[in-house]
């Protein structure tokens, strides 16, 4: 199994533009979502998603959209870079969306600067 | 909002020593994590504690739960150069419904040398 794989590795972007960043598993996995990190922060939850089809809004949403169309796939799109947006985003899965608790797989990140 | 916050934020001990991170959260929780991120890569979940558990091991880690204090603690036994790296903990609070959505804390970033 290749886990959560994302990309690009890295991108720059200028303020305004827009892309999407690609992230997959292979687990078979319920449960995704999608974390940004800066410096001396921690992770914070952007969107995630318990399943195909269903999505719902995390701790920092704003300028970002998400879709789950297969259980697979979880891109997440930002509609028009600003440089606040500047970070590391991963991509996270896991089996359990039911609550109990589980082991999330985190993929190795995709490094966005916004100019 | 951080929900957990690490404590301390940089530790440096010799190759050998024990190393103990603590963590606090705010809220009621359905279980904490622990993971590590060694520099530029992804986040490696090593042990989950639930809610109803003190204490658990896993090889060379322990790590234990105190609910009522809303904190918890990571120890490394013997540890190596490859421990290097940040470690944060994660909570799953009991508000949110479940679904697995985690409150990350800052981290504390551990150097072990030879």
């Amino acid at each position: 199994n290749a886990g959560v794989t994302q990309t690009p590795k890295f991108q720059v972007l200028k303020t305004g533009q827009s892309m999407t960043l690609q992230c997959a598993q292979d687990m078979n996995h319920e449960y995704m979502s999608w974390y940004r990190q800066d410096p001396g922060m921690g992770l914070r939850l952007i969107h995630y998603s318990v399943g195909a089809g269903i999505t719902d809004q995390g701790e920092v949403p704003n300028g970002y959209n998400v879709s789950r169309s297969t259980t697979e796939d979880f891109p997440l799109r930002l509609l028009s870079a600003a440089p606040s947006q500047t970070s590391v985003y991963f991509c996270a899965s896991s089996y359990s969306n039911q609550g109990a608790g589980d082991t999330q797989y985190f993929g190795p990140g995709t490094r966005l600067t916004v100019l | 909002s951080q929900q957990g916050e690490e404590d301390p934020q940089a530790l440096s001990i010799q190759e050998g020593e024990n190393a103990t991170m603590n963590c606090s959260y705010k809220t009621s929780i359905n279980n904490l994590q622990w993971y590590r991120q060694n520099s530029g890569r992804g986040l490696v979940h090593l042990i989950l504690i639930r809610s109803n558990e003190r204490e658990k091991h896993s090889g060379r880690l322990r790590v234990t739960l105190d609910t009522s204090k809303k904190s918890s603690s990571l120890l490394i036994t013997a540890s190596r150069a490859a421990d290097t790296a940040s470690y944060f903990c994660a909570t799953d609070p009991l508000l949110t419904g479940g679904g697995n959505k985690l409150t990350f804390g800052t981290g504390t970033q551990l150097k072990v040398e030879l």
